[in-house]
């Protein structure tokens, strides 16, 4: 069975601060997987999907690493933002029960503080 | 403007009572989600629709139901069997259903059982 889990929790870091989020997954046999971005009270919104073949994708500040070998993704943020205080979930995609699905982690809460 | 609508943004329950929650997008997208939302867990998959007129029980369906009468609507009822309905229901669309498959998320109903 996939599971997801994202480490550390909760993560406060002071603006400007370079700073990199884990994703890591039990079973390498993804399609992609994607990362969200979720402000409190609010709905996902997809910041950036690397598929399986691939090893990053970049937009802005933003990459997102992965090795499917050893389960495993990182979000970088450069130069962090107050603006970028949020909750970020990893989500990998899946073929389980006849169907494609994402099985999502649990989420890191960044506070960049000004 | 495109987008995926939910109503209410709030929505109290007494026991015993069903509610449903409403979910429209105007993105000509055929394939809708229902997921639910736990602190200090992942999102989980309630119910999927790939087209109008079929939908399939995701990993947490029981107390749950779902109608897809029409392609920008996908209401989510909470019956009285679920038991423990208090949660962040997110409303999700895309293209289509498959191996890459980018959601686009709605902003979300909390639910409250008093």
């Amino acid at each position: 069975k996939q599971e997801v889990t994202q480490i550390p929790a909760a993560l406060s870091v002071p603006e400007g601060e370079n700073l990199v989020l884990n994703c890591s997954f039990t079973d390498s046999a993804i399609y992609n997987l994607q990362w969200f971005r979720q402000d409190p009270g609010k709905g996902l919104t997809s910041l950036l999907l690397i598929q399986s073949s691939q090893r990053e994708q970049t937009s802005g500040r933003l990459n997102a690493s992965l090795d499917k070998s050893s389960g495993r993704s990182t979000l970088y943020i450069a130069a962090s933002q107050p603006g970028d205080s949020a909750t970020y979930l990893c989500a990998v995609r899946t073929f389980t029960s006849g169907t494609y699905k994402y099985i999502f982690g649990t989420g890191t809460r960044l506070k960049v503080l000004a | 403007d495109g987008g995926i609508t939910q109503s209410p943004k709030y929505l109290f329950r007494k026991e015993g009572q069903n509610v449903t929650l409403s979910c429209e997008q105007n993105l000509n997208h055929d394939a809708m989600y229902w997921y639910r939302q736990d602190p200090g867990q992942g999102l989980r998959l309630i119910y999927y629709s790939q087209i109008v007129n079929d939908f399939q029980k995701g990993d947490i369906a029981e107390g749950y139901s779902v109608s897809r009468e029409k392609k920008e609507s996908f209401p989510l009822t909470v019956t009285s069997a679920q038991k423990n309905p208090t949660a962040f229901y997110l409303c999700a669309s895309s293209i289509a259903q498959g191996i890459t498959d980018t959601q686009y998320f709605g902003p979300g109903t909390r639910l409250t059982v008093l």
